[in-house]
Formats: structure tokens, C-alpha cells, sequence
């Protein structure tokens, strides 16, 4: 079965740091950007970070730069995210993406999610 | 960067009503345009791409049309199953990927 399965997540405090993790089966992972997005309770989607199926190259909202650090494991299928310094405005659940075969033009790449993880709550308060 | 902007943020209709939700871009996005549909407590699922083609498996009451700024997701009839939020979403990476602000589709 193709799918997306997340680990990680639950209350941490301020400051503190956090590593959440996406299982992936049923395709072949390394041949696929990955992404993450998240969503604030009830607020809307939020797009956070994208890794290309190398890992080599990643994409990062500028709400989050210098604290997110998305990373993967193509001998595991995994994806990561890394959440350091964390604040309560980084409570939210958070969804592991997969991209269909992106296409990269110049500058540019089209990211758009087709397959999603369940959803982890990633709770900051102290 | 760029901002989507959804409208309305609720609509309210009944079964087999035809409805229209609008999202415009402060510039233009060509036609990279995704629309999903959420429901509560689940992940977003995709509907459409490229501003109109249809996501397999996705029913063909559902349909996206625009370019440029302006983009309309249509559901043709209705149904109960289509309660739900929408989000539209530009994928150009060079303006940093963005999602409107939703519509709660409710039915009467």
C-alpha cells in the first residue's frame, strides 16, 4: 500500500527542539521531493519545507529558516523534520507530503502534494 | 512572496447546487494552481492540478478552471460528501509555496 505514516510529535517547551519522522511505502521513495506542511489549530495549511529525492537540495518558507531542518534517509524511506528553538507559535499539527515527479524550470520548481501522512500535533507550552 | 487570497471563507448550499469558490494570487502564477479538500481531523487531499486537470480518482464533479491571478474551483452538483474545507495552493517554489486561506463548504 502506498502511504505515509508520521512519528514523532507531542508537547515539548519552549526553547526545546523536536525530530519528527515519515515513513514511507509502496513507491519508490528516493525518486520523490518530499515535503512538509502544517496547520495551527484551526487555522489553514501552511507549507514549511521541501527536499529533493537526493536530499540534496531543500526548499524552506522564510518563516522557518535557521530552525527547520528537513532531512531524509533513503535507505530507510524516511523523512524527517527537525524543529530546534522551538515557540508556541510552532504548535500545530504537521503532515509529511510526497510531490508527483516535480518539474524544474530555471529558477523555479512546481511543488504540489498528491500523497500525505496522517498528521502529527506538535504541542509548544511550558 | 506571493499571497493567495480565498473567497468567500464559508459558503453555504444545498445538495446539487452548483458551487464556485474563487482564489486570486497578488501576481501572476501561469497556471500552477493546486486544490485540495480537507475534512476535519484528516490530511488535505488533492483534487486538482495544474490550475484544471483532475487528480486520478477524483470525481468529475469537481472542476478547475483559470490563469495568471484568477482561479475558480467548481462543484458542479452538490453532494453530501463535499462538506468539507477547500484550500488552493500556488507550487511555483521560486515565490515560496502558498496556500490560500480556505472555504468551509457547508451544506444546508
Amino acid at each position: 500500500e502506498v502511504q505515509l505514516v508520521q512519528s514523532g510529535g507531542g508537547l515539548a517547551q519552549p526553547g526545546g527542539s523536536l525530530r519528527l519522522s515519515c515513513a514511507a511505502s509502496g513507491f519508490a521513495f528516493n525518486n520523490f521531493v518530499m515535503g512538509w506542511v502544517r496547520q495551527a489549530p484551526g487555522k489553514g495549511l501552511e507549507w514549511v519545507s521541501a527536499t529533493s529525492g537526493s536530499g540534496g537540495s531543500t526548499f524552506n518558507a522564510d518563516s522557518v529558516k535557521g530552525r527547520f531542518t528537513i532531512s531524509r534517509d533513503n535507505s530507510k524511506d524516511t523523512l524527517y523534520l527537525q524543529i530546534d528553538n522551538l515557540r508556541a507559535e510552532d504548535t500545530a499539527v504537521y503532515y509529511c507530503a510526497r510531490v508527483p515527479p516535480a518539474y524544474c524550470g530555471g529558477a523555479s520548481c512546481y511543488l504540489y502534494f498528491d500523497l500525505w501522512g496522517q498528521g502529527t500535533l506538535v504541542t509548544v507550552s511550558s | 512572496d506571493i499571497q493567495m487570497t480565498q473567497s468567500p471563507s464559508t459558503l453555504s448550499a444545498s445538495v446539487g447546487d452548483r458551487v464556485t469558490i474563487a482564489c486570486r494570487a497578488t501576481q501572476s502564477i501561469s497556471y500552477w494552481l493546486a486544490w485540495y479538500q480537507q475534512k476535519p481531523g484528516k490530511a488535505p487531499k488533492l483534487l486538482i492540478y495544474k490550475a484544471s486537470s483532475l487528480e486520478s480518482g477524483v470525481p468529475s464533479r469537481f472542476s478547475g478552471s483559470g490563469s495568471g491571478t484568477e482561479f475558480t474551483l467548481t462543484i458542479s452538483s452538490l453532494q453530501p460528501d463535499d462538506a468539507a474545507t477547500y484550500y488552493c495552493q500556488q507550487y511555483n517554489s521560486y515565490w515560496g509555496l502558498a496556500f490560500g486561506g480556505g472555504t468551509k463548504v457547508e451544506i444546508k
